[in-house]
């Protein structure tokens, strides 16, 4: 069975501070990749997918950039974390050319900016 | 652009009573997908049911379905004989056909039952 994997699950960081979240997938090749936030209260916004190795499309301009470095994995960084970065950040995966795949999602990171 | 809109923020009910979650959308697709997602306190999202646009036939998941109206645009859930289990959040979702399967969430609802 399919598994994904997102880590850490908290994270408290400093203004001004680099940040890097990891996922990877596990049970399924050529994924489409996902990355959502959500805000306190809020719904789920999408910031990044990718649909293939080193393919990444941004839907939000935005402090943040994503790689996908490896077919099943998808990283999530900042350079320079803001205030306004702090949020749930979920990742998730869906089957690629099968249009009624849902996404399946991982546990999440909260990240807290200071 | 589609959007979602899920007008109840927070909602609760009694055990055993059956809710029903409300969410409307806006798209001028013809083709596309809607869900619903349940969010409990472990923030974990979890899929509860899915329904085809191309498809009159509401779809339905053990004690959870849904009223599907296509040309008011509506996709409500129901939920019958609620269980202390069912307290989560609950996002509404749209995806249109090709591509990337990105989904569109609504704001999401505060389910609460109470024993």
């Amino acid at each position: 069975s399919q598994t994904i994997h997102q880590w850490p699950a908290t994270l408290v960081q400093p203004v001004g501070s680099p940040l890097s979240l990891e996922c990877t997938v596990e049970g399924t090749s050529n994924p489409n990749l996902y990355w959502y936030r959500q805000a306190a209260g809020r719904g789920l916004q999408l910031l990044f997918y990718s649909v293939g190795i080193g393919q990444i499309s941004s839907e939000v301009p935005q402090n943040l950039s994503a790689s996908r470095p490896q077919d099943r994995q998808f990283i999530l960084s900042s350079k320079k974390l803001l205030l306004s970065d702090s949020g749930f950040y979920l990742c998730a995966w869906s089957i690629r050319g099968q249009e009624s795949s849902p996404l399946h999602f991982g546990n999440g990171t909260r990240l807290t900016v200071t | 652009a589609q959007t979602v809109t899920q007008s109840q923020p927070e909602m609760s009910v009694q055990e055993a009573e059956t809710v029903t979650l409300s969410c409307t959308y806006d798209t001028s697709e013809n083709n596309y997908y809607l869900f619903w997602y349940k969010q409990p306190p472990s923030r974990q999202m979890i899929l509860v049911i899915r329904q085809e646009a191309y498809k009159q036939q509401n779809a339905t998941e053990n004690r959870f379905s849904v009223n599907f109206q296509k040309a008011a645009k509506s996709f409500s859930l129901k939920i019958s004989d609620s269980q202390l289990g069912d307290t989560a959040m609950y996002f509404c979702a749209f995806m249109k056909l090709g591509g990337a399967q990105k989904l569109v969430f609504g704001q999401g609802t505060r389910l609460t039952i109470n024993p």
